[in-house]
C-alpha cells in the first residue's frame, strides 16, 4: 500500500537558518507532489506544487525539489523566521490518472526559534 | 473570493448519537473532499464528491456517509458516534482535477 514518510515529527531551527524537510514515498508513482502549511486549529494551506518532470521549484523563500528515482521531495525554507513555525505536509498526487484522492504525510512540525 | 466554509466550528455529541457536518466550496468548484484529522495523526481521506456523485471513499466504516447537493455544497454524516470519532473534520474543494486543494478550517467534533 502507499506509504508517505516525512523525516521527523518535529524540527527546531534558529531564526535565519535554512530549514530542510524531507518527504519520502513508497509503492506510489505520483505525477506531482504538493506541499501545504497547517497552523494549529486551521485547515492546511497550499504552498507549492512540483510535477514529475520538474527538478526544482521556487517561490520567494521556499524551494522544493522532486527526485522520482529516490522517491523523495525536499522542502527548503531559507532565512527562516518565527512566523514560519507551523506543520508542513507533503502530498504526492496524480497517480492512477488523477482518480486517486490526495494522500497526505503526517507532517513535520517546524519551530523557528528567535 | 470567499474561501471554503464549514459549519459548525465545534460540535459536541455523546456516544451513539449522529453528527452532521456541512461544507460550502469555493464558488465554481465542483469537487469536495472530506478528511479526518485525529489528534496526533495525519489527514485521513474520507470521501470525495464531484458533480453530485461519490467518486472515491476512504477506509472508513459505512456509518460515515455524505452527499453533495446541486449547488456543490456537501454534508458529512456520522452515525452511531464512537469516542474515537473525536477529531477535526476538514473539507476541501478543488477547481480542476489534480489542482491544489482549498481547505476550510474544519469542524472540531468531540464525542463524550
Amino acid at each position: 500500500s502507499q506509504k508517505i514518510e516525512q523525516n521527523s515529527e518535529a524540527l527546531n531551527i534558529q531564526e535565519g537558518k535554512t530549514a530542510t524537510l524531507t518527504c519520502n514515498y513508497t509503492n506510489y508513482s505520483p505525477a506531482y507532489l504538493q506541499w501545504y502549511r497547517q497552523d494549529p486549529g486551521r485547515g492546511p494551506v497550499f504552498l507549492l506544487l512540483i510535477r514529475e518532470n520538474e527538478k526544482e521549484k521556487r517561490k520567494e523563500r521556499l524551494k522544493v525539489t522532486f527526485d522520482t528515482t529516490l522517491k523523495q521531495s525536499l522542502f527548503h525554507i531559507t532565512a527562516s523566521q518565527p512566523a514560519d513555525s507551523a506543520t508542513y505536509l507533503c502530498a504526492p498526487g496524480g497517480a492512477n490518472s488523477g482518480n486517486t484522492p490526495l494522500v497526505f504525510g503526517k507532517g513535520t512540525r517546524l519551530s523557528v526559534i528567535a | 473570493e470567499a474561501g471554503v466554509t464549514q459549519s459548525p466550528t465545534h460540535l459536541i455529541k455523546t456516544r451513539g448519537q449522529q453528527a452532521t457536518l456541512r461544507c460550502s466550496p469555493i464558488s465554481g468548484h465542483t469537487s469536495v473532499y472530506w478528511y479526518q484529522q485525529a489528534l496526533g495523526l495525519g489527514l485521513q481521506f474520507l470521501l470525495w464528491y464531484d458533480e453530485g456523485e461519490e467518486r472515491n471513499r476512504g477506509n472508513f466504516p459505512p456509518r460515515f456517509s455524505g452527499r453533495q447537493f446541486p449547488n456543490y455544497s456537501s454534508e458529512l454524516n456520522v452515525n452511531a458516534l464512537e469516542l474515537e470519532d473525536s477529531a477535526l473534520y476538514l473539507c476541501a474543494s478543488e477547481g480542476q482535477l489534480n489542482s491544489p486543494l482549498h481547505f476550510g478550517n474544519g469542524t472540531r467534533l468531540t464525542v463524550t
